[in-house]
């Protein structure tokens, strides 16, 4: 079984609807990170969560909410999806700042 | 902002050949790690590299960080198909506390042709 898991895998929306993704981890670790991944553009950090109570922004994270339901769950919403939020998403976590990160299989998000 | 740029962006190889990636920085790295992200798939770590001029070996693929610690480099040697896909730098992040974020590279793209 996956360590770390997103649902869904892929959705397509309409311009000003909610979404929500949600990621769930077994590895038990503490620190858990959402990610946009766009061509030419790597990998950019959305919002980051130290534990339950601790969540803080990342380098873009205009248009975006987070929750930590729990230590083992972090879900990512768009409030009112934009046609710019087209992108792969993908949750992550480590045990400590210096860690690997082990990313779950991504979400591919269209919004039209 | 702190940011890392990693060269070339893409890059074709006939399988055999060697290839190699490079990441650098303006600023001191306090450490760069390695993915690897297989086409459609997800970004799996390969390794950490933390000490100035530290090189470190897997099997075809040799990893440095430079004696500046401003620069990395991943070289494959006799590339395989199997090496094709998306290499990407990223330094956890410097600032106040223990952030652990990771700033990315852009990536670069292998195609191996058989």
């Amino acid at each position: 079984d996956a360590d770390v898991t997103q649902t869904p895998r892929n959705r397509i929306t309409k311009t000003g609807k909610r979404i929500m993704l949600e990621c769930s981890q077994t590895k038990g670790h503490d620190r858990m990170y959402w990610y946009r991944q766009d061509p030419g553009l790597g990998l950019r950090l959305i919002y980051y969560s130290f534990d339950v109570k601790d969540i803080n922004k990342g380098e873009i994270s205009d248009g975006y909410s987070v929750s930590r339901q729990a230590q083992a769950k972090f879900s990512l919403s768009l409030e009112s999806a934009i046609p710019n939020q087209t992108a792969l998403y993908f949750c992550a976590t480590s045990a400590d700042s210096y860690n690997e990160q082990f990313f779950g299989p991504g979400t591919r998000l269209t919004v039209l | 902002g702190q940011q890392v740029m990693q060269i070339p962006q893409y890059q074709h190889v006939q399988e055999g050949e060697d290839f190699t990636t490079y990441c650098n920085s303006s600023t001191t790295l306090s450490n760069i790690q390695w993915y690897k992200q297989r086409p459609g798939g997800h970004p799996v770590f390969l390794i950490q590299l933390v000490k100035s001029g530290e090189v470190k070996k897997q099997k075809r693929l040799t990893f440095q960080f430079g004696e500046a610690k401003k620069n990395s480099s991943l070289h494959i040697t006799a590339t395989q198909t199997t090496d094709v896909g998306t290499y990407f730098c990223a330094e956890a992040s410097k600032g106040s506390g223990n952030t652990g974020k990771l700033i990315f590279g852009q990536g670069t793209t292998l195609q191996v042709k058989p």
